[in-house]
């Protein structure tokens, strides 16, 4: 079985600033998918960014991007000029590429989040 | 327009009771899930439907039972609710084969008095 682990309970980053939020992840699988979602205070769960394993390329969506590195399993994402709305409870997840229907129902494993706290 | 909706988002019942959540997709989607959220905000993964088929059911008490009507609906039914099951539960959807991102609902936040 999979698992993801987010070894930061909380941290904290002045506004303006970057942030690095840090995720490994353990699979003896070769394709999977990766996410950073973000639940704010209204519990809703927004997703962040998305990486497919098989991409070398880093996935960037605006202010956020990730650092994924294959070999070492590891998946972090970078916040750039912190900004208040940033606010929130950060969980990294994984997806098997498609154990199931081929492909298609396949639930998230995720981590026990990161509580980002942005200091005025 | 709403995406993933749940009812109720607040749900507050005395142990032993049976309670239902609602869930609709208005986005197409092929398949469904059950998340439920602990106190420590650790999710898990319950249940997953693809086309009204389930698909994944990970180790939860047969007292939660998920009912898909349609492709669009997955309904939680809980039967003799016990204290342990106060969490939020969300509902999520997601385009099926290879297109993995899952789009979640704004949860329901369960209470067992």
């Amino acid at each position: 079985a999979q698992t993801v682990t987010q070894s930061q309970p909380e941290m904290s980053v002045q506004e303006a600033e970057t942030v690095t939020l840090s995720c490994t992840y353990d699979t003896s699988e070769s394709d999977y998918y990766l996410f950073w979602y973000k639940q704010p205070p209204s519990r809703q769960m927004i997703l962040v960014i998305r990486q497919e394993a098989y991409k070398q390329q880093n996935a960037t969506e605006n202010r956020f991007s990730v650092n994924f590195q294959k070999a070492a399993k590891s998946f972090s994402l970078k916040i750039s000029d912190s900004q208040l709305g940033d606010a929130a409870m950060y969980f990294c997840a994984y997806r098997s590429w498609g154990l199931y229907s081929g492909g298609g129902a396949d639930g998230l494993t995720f981590g026990k989040g990161t509580h980002l706290i942005i200091q005025p | 327009d709403t995406a993933v909706s749940q009812t109720p988002k607040y749900l507050v019942t005395q142990m032993g009771n049976d309670k239902s959540i609602k869930c609709e997709q208005n986005l197409g989607h092929d398949t469904m899930y059950w998340y439920k959220q602990d106190s420590k905000k650790f999710l898990k993964i319950m249940f997953s439907y693809n086309n009204k088929e389930l698909i994944i059911n990970e180790t939860v008490p047969n007292r939660f039972s998920p009912k898909s009507p349609d492709k669009a609906h997955l309904n939680l039914h809980i039967n003799s609710l016990e204290l342990g099951d106060s969490a939020v539960y969300f509902c999520a959807s997601s385009p099926g084969l290879r297109r993995p991102t899952q789009y979640f609902g704004p949860g329901t936040r369960l209470t067992v008095l």
